[in-house]
């Protein structure tokens, strides 16, 4: 059965910061690995991988994908208190897209 | 600006009634797919339209489900004989290549079901 295994499922910091985020995934068909940001209802895009070891950067963010280990990180540098929110980790695969139950991350000021 | 737009925002209903959950993808968008978020848990797949037909409803959990998306824009999301189990956000979004050819898709705000 197709998964997406995402830890820690929640995760407390201090502004400033740098936090990894875990995405292991086993799904058969596998086309690319995506990331969201989902803040109140509406997920929101972050990045989509494809290729192993080449890291996609945003800002303060960034991931990379490891397609033999079946594993992503999502890395959050200098964290603000905007940050927080649930970080969904994805697999594309064929024509669905299989979400992971997230991570919640909480900034403290 | 024009993005994915879901009616209600929120719907309460009693246990055994129907109700209908609408989607208005961004113009232009013909994939469209339905997902099913409950608490503490990322958007589980329902079902996708490519277009006006369903080209992947496997993720529908019963024949209580179904969706229809007659003029290829906007679907319906129709939930039969409601169950307390249903209540959930129901999340739309649409991306303008389909199936496996990845493009982004765009969520809209989401139904809240709430089933009495």
């Amino acid at each position: 059965e197709d998964k997406v295994v995402q830890s820690p499922l929640s995760l407390v910091v201090h502004e400033g910061d740098t936090v990894t985020l875990n995405c292991s995934y086993e799904v058969t068909n596998f086309r690319s690995l995506l990331w969201y940001k989902q803040e109140k209802k509406a997920p929101t895009f972050l990045f989509m991988l494809t290729s192993s070891g080449i890291e996609k950067k945003s800002g303060r963010l960034s991931s990379i994908l490891d397609k033999k280990e079946l594993f992503s990180i999502l890395n959050i540098t200098a964290t603000q208190t905007g940050d927080s929110a649930i970080y969904l980790c994805a697999v594309n695969r064929d024509d669905k897209i299989i979400f992971g139950k997230g991570t919640r991350l909480h900034i403290l000021p | 600006g024009a993005g994915v737009s879901q009616t209600p925002s929120n719907k309460v209903t009693e246990k055994g009634k129907y109700v209908e959950l609408r989607c208005d993808p961004i113009s232009g968008h013909t994939a469209l797919y339905w997902y099913r978020q409950s608490l503490g848990q990322g958007p589980e797949f329902l079902i996708y339209f490519q277009g006006t037909g369903a080209a992947d409803d496997s993720g529908l959990p019963n024949d209580r489900f179904f969706a229809v998306r007659p003029e290829g824009s906007v679907s319906t999301l129709k939930i039969q004989r409601t169950e307390r189990g249903d209540s959930a956000v129901y999340l739309c979004a649409s991306s303008t290549v389909p199936g496996p050819y990845f493009s982004e898709q765009f969520f809209g705000p989401g139904t809240r079901l709430t089933v009495l």
